[in-house]
């Protein structure tokens, strides 16, 4: 079971477009992370949510962190062909003595010119 | 710093040999993750140290995996006897704690055939 969802697992669109995909868990998360990776690499982290309701802004890419802190969203605003790559959250669920930086498996969104 | 620094970039090997995968986290990291990635199962998370200190091994998948970390500077991955099944990209990643950002290697694809 995965603790991360993430969706749509694959986003193929337009240069110009806009889009948003989706974090989803049944657990709270005291923090929210996002990263993309491409081709080749390793993740490389994006912005950090920590607050619930959270709206953070990067350039074109707008994140939310629910208000339950369960849930997470990115939203790109008129994609670029450089904005191709795997999407993925990770975050620490809240309590217990362990803390995992667990990560969804990612939507792998594809911009074409 | 140079990042995290994995060892090596691609590891060839036949079913049935050791593979040692290694990594130098940044320096003052405390600390460090082995994550597996495959297209079917994501970015799993294997084990992490903390101060050297293995601290949940719960992802490790089977015996044949194992973990050291000898000091603050290194860390290695061992798989003994590897299997095809093992065929994936490894990534070492190391962080200050959990809720900051983790940074990644460029990981280690490995196949075993």
């Amino acid at each position: 079971t995965q603790l991360l969802e993430q969706s749509p697992q694959f986003l193929s669109i337009q240069e110009g477009e806009n889009l948003t995909v989706y974090c989803n868990s049944s657990s709270v998360f005291s923090s929210l992370q996002w990263y993309r990776q491409e081709p080749g690499e390793g993740p490389v982290l994006l912005v950090t949510v920590v607050t619930g309701g959270e709206v953070k802004k990067l350039k074109r890419l707008t994140f939310q962190f629910g208000d339950a802190r369960k849930d997470s969203s990115l939203h790109i605003t008129a994609a670029q062909t450089g904005d191709t790559g795997l999407y993925l959250c990770a975050g620490p669920p809240s309590g217990g003595s362990n803390y995992k930086l667990t990560f969804g498996k990612g939507t792998l969104l594809t911009v074409n010119p | 710093d140079a990042g995290v620094i994995q060892s090596p970039r691609h590891e060839v090997t036949e079913m049935g040999q050791e593979v040692t995968l290694r990594c130098k986290p940044i320096s003052g990291h405390d600390y460090l993750f082995w994550y597996r990635q495959t297209m079917m199962r994501g970015l799993e998370l294997l084990i992490y140290f903390n101060n050297n200190v293995p601290i949940d091994d719960s992802g490790m998948p089977e015996d044949r995996f194992s973990a050291k970390m000898p000091n603050a500077s290194f860390s290695t991955l061992k798989i003994q006897p590897s299997e095809p099944r093992d065929s994936a990209v490894y990534f070492c990643a190391s962080s200050w704690t959990t809720n900051t950002e983790a940074f990644f290697g460029q990981g280690t694809r490995l196949t075993v055939v």
